[in-house]
């Protein structure tokens, strides 16, 4: 079966832009997680979202936001980029948080610049 | 706050040398310990899941095994296409989602 689908995989914005990240979860999953990577903090969790309810929230600032639609598929946006935003946007899906392992998608290279 | 502590940072060894990877752990109401491989810009790779001390798990090379502290990823008789990051991640019972290791970088020589 198909896997978890990240678009785009690559994007460079400009400093004080917005931008909008998708995430289609494997089929039959209803829980997609955010999560941020990047060298110097590893993985970082951003959000989880359940049968389109965000259940849980890292520790992020307010510019970070998500939201899922009825057929699960998320998406993330973070407004006024800046540079300490470039990171490896990665999307997990589980067909129930924590009973299973998490399969992730490829993600989404991010650039600010 | 839960933490995750994986060590080494980085290990090289010789095809067929068997090691250890370790991933310390301190969470709150442990609900599962995952193992991920990572190889360069993909994702995570799911290994395994383990829930309570005691429980291990395998795979073709790789055994993964829960004390109530660590977690240990054995590596039997590597191969070169064993080479690839490998990252520990707890899910505690709060609502922070999964608190990552930084991961161990594994490389395997022919």
């Amino acid at each position: 079966k198909a896997g978890v689908t990240q678009t785009p995989r690559y994007l460079i914005k400009t400093r004080g832009q917005q931008v909008t990240l998708s995430c289609s979860p494997i089929s039959g999953h209803r829980s997609v997680s955010w999560y941020q990577q990047t060298p110097g903090q590893g993985l970082q969790f951003l959000f989880e979202y359940f049968s389109e309810t965000q259940r849980n929230k890292g520790n992020f600032p307010g510019r970070f936001s998500g939201r899922q639609f009825s057929n699960s598929r998320s998406e993330m946006n973070v407004s006024t980029l800046e540079l300490g935003d470039s990171a490896l946007y990665l999307c997990a899906s589980s067909s129930e948080t924590v009973l299973y392992g998490y399969t992730f998608g490829s993600g989404t290279r991010l650039t600010v610049v | 706050e839960d933490q995750v502590t994986q060590s080494p940072e980085a290990l090289r060894l010789q095809e067929g040398e068997s090691s250890s990877l370790n991933c310390s752990y301190t969470v709150s109401g442990l609900r599962g310990l995952f193992w991920y491989r990572q190889d360069p810009g993909k994702g995570p790779e799911f290994l395994f899941t383990l829930y309570s001390a005691g429980e291990e798990k395998e795979k073709e090379r790789l055994k993964a095994t829960l004390t109530k502290k660590e977690s240990f990823l054995h590596i039997t008789a590597p191969k070169p296409e064993d080479s690839a990051t490998y990252l520990c991640a707890a899910r505690g019972g709060g609502a922070d989602g999964l608190t990552f290791g930084k991961g161990t970088h594994l490389i395997i020589q022919p």
